[in-house]
C-alpha cells in the first residue's frame, strides 16, 4: 500500500515567521511529487511538479526540496504571511495513469 | 484561466438513492480523476478516465460507482444506491497529456447521505 506522510499535521506561525514542512512517500517507482495549497471553500491549487531528484522550485516566498532516492519533499514558507494560512498537500505519482495518493496535509495558521 | 467547475456544489440525499455528481473539465484536457475526502481523512483516489473507459479504479470504486462522459464535455460521477458512508467532498481533476503534470482540481461537490 503506498503512503504519503506529512508534518507536522498543523502549524500556528506569528507574521513573520519562516516555516517548513515535510512529506514523505515511497522511494520506488516515481513518477512526480505534486505540492498543492488549500483555502477553504476554494480548489486545490498547485504549487509545484516537481520530477527530478535533487529538484528546487520557487514561487515567491514559497520553495520546494525533492529527494526521491530517500523519499522526502521540503516545502519551505519565507517570512510568513496572514494569507498563506491555508492546508498544504503533497501529492505523489506512482503509476503511468498519473492518480495522486495524496498525505494528510499540514494546515498552516499564520497570525497577524 | 480554465477551470474544472462542477455541480452541485451541495448534495444532500437519502440512504440508498442514486446520486450523480457533475464535472466540466478543461476543454483540451483529456485524463480525468474523480477524488474524495472523508471529513477529517485524506484525499482519496476514486477513479482515472481516459479515451472513455476507466483506466484505473481504486478499492474504494465498487460496483456501487460508474463514470461517464455521455455528451463529450460533462464528466459524471454516479452513486446508485448511497450510504452513509459515502458522505464527503468530491473532487473532479483534469489535467493534459504528461502524466506527472499539474492536475486541476473542482471546487468540489459536498455530498451529505442521511
Amino acid at each position: 500500500i503506498l503512503n504519503v506522510e506529512q508534518s507536522p499535521q498543523s502549524l500556528h506561525v506569528q507574521e513573520g515567521d519562516s516555516t517548513n514542512f515535510t512529506c514523505s512517500f515511497p522511494s520506488s517507482n516515481f513518477y512526480a511529487l505534486h505540492w498543492y495549497r488549500w483555502e477553504t471553500a476554494k480548489s486545490p491549487e498547485a504549487l509545484f511538479v516537481m520530477t527530478l531528484n535533487g529538484d528546487e522550485k520557487k514561487k515567491g516566498r514559497i520553495s520546494a526540496t525533492l529527494n526521491t532516492k530517500e523519499g522526502y519533499s521540503y516545502l519551505y514558507i519565507k517570512g510568513s504571511q496572514p494569507e498563506d494560512s491555508a492546508t498544504y498537500l503533497c501529492a505523489f505519482i506512482g503509476g503511468s495513469q498519473g492518480n495522486l495518493i495524496f498525505g494528510k496535509g499540514t494546515k498552516l495558521s499564520v497570525k497577524p | 484561466e480554465p477551470e474544472v467547475t462542477q455541480t452541485p456544489s451541495h448534495q444532500v440525499t437519502q440512504m440508498g438513492q442514486e446520486v450523480i455528481l457533475r464535472c466540466v473539465p478543461i476543454s483540451n484536457h483529456l485524463y480525468f480523476y474523480w477524488y474524495r475526502q472523508i471529513l477529517g481523512q485524506k484525499v482519496e483516489f476514486l477513479v482515472s478516465f481516459y479515451n472513455n473507459e476507466i483506466s484505473e479504479k481504486s478499492e474504494i470504486f465498487d460496483d456501487q460507482f460508474s463514470v461517464e462522459r455521455p455528451d463529450g464535455s460533462n464528466f459524471t460521477l454516479k452513486i446508485r444506491s448511497t450510504k452513509l458512508e459515502d458522505s464527503a467532498m468530491y473532487f473532479c481533476a483534469t489535467r493534459g497529456e504528461v502524466i506527472g503534470s499539474e492536475q486541476y482540481f473542482g471546487p468540489g461537490t459536498r455530498l451529505t447521505v442521511t
